[in-house]
């Protein structure tokens, strides 16, 4: 699996967009991009994934860059409940073989004030 | 909405005894799975099962841990002799079949080894 550099930590206003980039320059064509959340040691909760379109969904979109090499999570309006880590996590899927694991790395831990 | 059950929400264990986290899947998946958190760090996978065996594990899941699916509903993990180290946050997973990409967690036993 492709490695993902994220920021350690953000700050967003509540009903602001919260913007959450991930780093994956070594991204193979064949890898999507997931993202997860996990709020106060709550278990991981997914989020979205794409593979180089954009996609939205009812909690979240992710925007992917041409060369698939970053990608950002956007939350459009951002709630006090949406304080929490931020994992995003390059694999092949499983329908094309990948590994059962997810590998969670440190994530972004982003902070939503009022 | 379905969602991956798991009790007991904590346990407390002296070491060297036994000890056995359930989960109960949601209820049409057929992949489950087990991580585990240490305070303060990464989530980490533990092990993988599907079609009534493990079909992966990680360096973590030695002998000391099997798990098991013991009738239709509930997933088991054991440690068999527990040990200070042990002391983590158990997350239970389970994906629904191979094509679709969410995993869903449930919401972790906190497993306290004294």
């Amino acid at each position: 699996d492709a490695k993902t550099t994220q920021p350690t930590s953000m700050d967003c206003a509540e009903g602001r967009a919260a913007n959450l980039p991930c780093n994956h320059s070594t991204i193979s064509g064949n890898e999507y991009v997931y993202w997860y959340r996990q709020i106060h040691s709550q278990g991981p909760q997914y989020i979205i994934h794409g593979l180089k379109n954009n996609e939205t969904n009812e909690m979240a979109s992710l925007i992917i860059t041409e060369d698939r090499k970053s990608s950002t999570l956007i939350l459009p309006h951002a709630t006090l409940r949406d304080t929490a880590v931020y994992y995003c996590i390059v694999r092949f899927p499983w329908a094309q073989g990948g590994s059962e694991k997810l590998v969670f790395g440190k994530g972004t831990k982003l902070t939503v004030n009022p | 909405e379905p969602e991956v059950t798991q009790t007991p929400s904590h346990q407390v264990t002296q070491m060297g005894q036994e000890v056995i986290l359930r989960c109960v899947p949601i209820s049409n998946h057929l992949y489950f799975y087990w991580y585990r958190q240490i305070l303060g760090q990464k989530v980490e996978f533990l092990v993988s099962f599907y079609n009534n065996e493990i079909s992966e594990k990680s360096e973590i899941f030695d002998d000391q841990f099997s798990v098991e699916r013991p009738d239709g509903s509930n997933f088991t993990l054991k440690i068999r002799s527990t040990k200070l180290e042990d002391s983590a946050m158990y997350f239970c997973a389970s994906r629904e079949d191979r094509e679709h990409h969410e995993a869903f967690f449930g919401q972790g036993t906190r497993l306290t080894v004294v």
